[in-house]
């Protein structure tokens, strides 16, 4: 069973430009996180899906963010406008919900530089 | 608000020996997971153990053991018989609702 993989694993941009990121959650898994991480902190809540809905969003999500899970699979994270406070490293997780256990499975990240 | 605290930035602990990271929480919730995850020098997060908030018995994983007293709120990890590939930042964090809250993170350094 493979793990959580994002794509691509490093991106570089100049401020003002458009970001797409991937996320492949492990097969099965109903739910998908984004979190966000900067240099020596924790992990910070972006948002999570069930299957294909969106439930909810962190403050922190701009209106210059944007997620989608089309079909409940695959989940992309696309930030407009990029500013250089964007510069973090972006998380995906995924789980597999029954009841109330919740244990969340992290990729390797995808690390934003905005220049 | 739900908070995850870790008060040391870093630790460092002798090759074979065991160590003790420290964390608190706060929640007025009263069903929550809490976690540990490792996070070695540029690779992913690794679940390491779960505690669930109503079981009294501390999780156990191998050589990690967690020392869970939830009228403190308190989540310390021991790891026994330490080794070089240990060596990781360590991430303490809260499943509050749907989300992890995670602390700020303690590096652990393992001499040889």
């Amino acid at each position: 069973d493979t793990g959580v993989s994002q794509d691509p694993r490093h991106k570089i941009t100049k401020r003002g430009q458009n970001v797409t990121f991937r996320c492949d959650p492990i097969s099965e898994h109903n739910r998908l996180y984004w979190y966000r991480q900067t240099l020596g902190q924790g992990p910070e809540f972006l948002t999570y899906f069930q299957n294909e809905a969106q439930l909810e969003k962190s403050r922190l999500l701009s209106d210059r963010f944007s997620a989608e899970r089309p079909k409940g699979s695959f989940s992309t994270l696309e930030i407009q406008r990029t500013e250089q406070g964007d510069s973090a490293m972006y998380l995906c997780a995924s789980s597999y919900v029954t009841g109330v256990t919740d244990t969340q499975y992290f990729g390797p990240g995808t690390r934003l530089t905005v220049l | 608000a739900q908070t995850v605290t870790q008060s040391q930035p870093e630790m460092s602990v002798q090759e074979a020996e065991t160590v003790t990271l420290s964390c608190t929480y706060d929640t007025s919730e009263s069903d929550y997971y809490l976690f540990w995850y490792k996070q070695p020098p540029s690779r992913q997060m690794i679940l390491v153990i779960r505690q669930e908030a109503y079981k009294q018995q501390n999780a156990t994983e191998n050589r990690f053991s967690v020392n869970f007293q939830k009228a403190a709120k308190s989540f310390s990890l021991k790891i026994s018989d330490s080794q070089l590939g240990d060596a990781a930042m360590y991430f303490c964090a809260g499943l509050y609702g749907n989300k992890l809250v995670f602390g700020a993170g303690t590096i652990l350094r393992v001499k040889s």
